[in-house]
């Protein structure tokens, strides 16, 4: 079968720094992406990453290892509006999905 | 618009009806992926539209769901004879290509079916 792991849930505090692993299980890989959805609201595009290293966008990074099927995301300075679920997301070879994690919360504390 | 919108934003229908839902993606995105999530859960796959053919129907749940997609933008997502079990936020997402991650959600439609 086909999974994502991720954590159920993580704590940090405000200035901090937090990382969300997820490791992969699938049939092929083209890409890792990640979100961030905020309770009663939609997942938003974080990153994206299709070849390994590490992506960095402000605050956030977002790492990549084919080799390992592993990847993580990377939040810096903490803040307490970054307190929302974070969802990796991956595509597998042959089909179009993107199979989602069952998400990480992420609970900022001040 | 400059986002991904979809409606209705709340959709409360009777078992056994049918429903219809929109999307509107990103002008010029040429992926568009119809998801949906229930409450605490990840997000499903339903379908993926490539301009206006679906290569990726795997995700349907059963023959009452259909989509389609017309002029390459406007997708409906219709759900015949709603179930109980069909009670779900539905989320529509386009990007630029199927290459480029799933892109920029729109807001969802909250289907509730009594």
């Amino acid at each position: 079968g086909q999974s994502l792991e991720q954590p159920s849930e993580v704590t940090a505090v405000e200035g901090a720094i937090v990382q969300i692993n997820c490791t992969y299980q699938t049939s092929g890989f083209y890409g890792l992406s990640w979100y961030q959805q905020h309770d009663g609201g939609a997942p938003t595009f974080l990153s994206y990453n299709a070849l390994d290293g590490l992506e960095e966008t402000g605050r956030f990074s977002s790492f990549l290892s084919r080799s390992d099927s592993y990847g993580y995301l990377l939040l810096q300075e903490l803040q307490m509006k970054d307190s929302a679920s974070y969802f990796c997301a991956v595509r597998t070879s042959g089909t179009y999905k993107y199979i989602f994690g069952t998400g990480t919360r992420l609970k900022v504390l001040a | 618009g400059a986002g991904v919108s979809q409606s209705p934003s709340n959709k409360v229908t009777e078992k056994g009806k049918d429903v219809e839902l929109r999307c509107d993606p990103i002008s010029g995105h040429t992926a568009l992926y119809w998801y949906r999530q229930s409450l605490g859960q990840g997000l499903e796959f339903l379908i993926y539209f490539q301009g206006n053919s679906a290569p990726d129907k795997s995700g349907l749940p059963s023959d009452r769901f259909s989509a389609e997609r017309t002029g390459g933008s406007v997708s409906t997502l219709t759900i015949q004879r709603t179930q109980q079990e069909d009670s779900a936020v539905y989320l529509c997402a386009s990007s630029l290509d199927a290459n480029s991650g799933t892109g920029y959600f729109g807001p969802g439609t909250r289907l509730l079916v009594l």
